[in-house]
């Protein structure tokens, strides 16, 4: 079952603009994860923020966790045509066995 | 209903041998993943199925490893000439397809935490 909902579900930008997914959870978490899935492929790692962060960087992804509403939002920044996949949020509780994926927000940047 | 299911749920081997790992999905889904997950990192795709087909293996970490799938249903992770470093939690997932337009929604198995002494 789900635990994480991105939304929005659907997003389409122009290319050079900013692109900001949200994904809430319900129970505390150890740590969230953001992972990218394109045509044919599986999941790809983006980046994983733990509990007792705030905020990080990796690139033009920048991710933010605020534990307190339960929620995080992942920022690509200056996007590009290649940057078009879907977004997929996963939540870790704290015995890290228990990995929960969100539904994910897909995400067209236009050229 | 029955999820993915994944055996054995823990294996630990000797270096230098070889392990198959399986992995039943849910019934009717033709997508099938294998990802590996080493301690406190996320994710690491290994191969993608549609149907019995594996469109690109080149996320597999070596040549060491291989995958196959039969009947659109069972699949095996094979690794041979295991090292320390293949120690690791093998996951598999499935989900209906893999549409960029359609449910993305995949369902993890248990997976098998393989230890290589």
């Amino acid at each position: 079952s789900q635990q994480g909902e991105e939304d929005p579900q659907a997003l389409s930008i122009q290319e050079g603009e900013n692109a900001t997914m949200n994904c809430s959870y319900k129970t505390s978490i150890n740590n969230l994860q953001w992972y990218r899935q394109n045509s044919g492929r599986g999941l790809v790692h983006l980046i994983l923020i733990r509990s007792n962060e705030r905020e990080k960087h990796s690139g033009r992804l920048r991710v933010t966790l605020d534990t307190s509403k339960k929620s995080s939002s992942l920022l690509i920044t200056a996007s590009r045509a290649a940057d078009t996949a879907s977004y997929f949020c996963a939540t870790v509780t704290d015995n890290n066995n228990d990995m929960r994926f969100g539904a994910g927000t897909r995400l067209t940047v236009k050229p | 209903g029955a999820g993915v299911s994944q055996s054995p749920s823990n294996k630990v081997t000797e270096k230098g041998k070889d392990v198959e790992l399986r992995c039943d999905p849910i019934s009717g889904h033709t997508a099938l993943y294998w990802y590996r997950q080493r301690l406190g990192q996320g994710l690491e795709f290994l191969i993608y199925f549609q149907g019995n087909s594996a469109p690109d293996k080149s996320g597999l970490p070596s040549d060491r490893f291989s995958a196959e799938r039969t009947g659109e249903s069972v699949s095996t992770l094979t690794i041979q000439r295991t090292q320390q470093e293949d120690s690791a939690v093998y996951l598999c997932a499935s989900s209906l397809a893999w549409d960029f337009y359609s449910s993305h929604e995949q369902y993890f198995g248990p997976g098998t935490r393989l230890t290589v002494t």
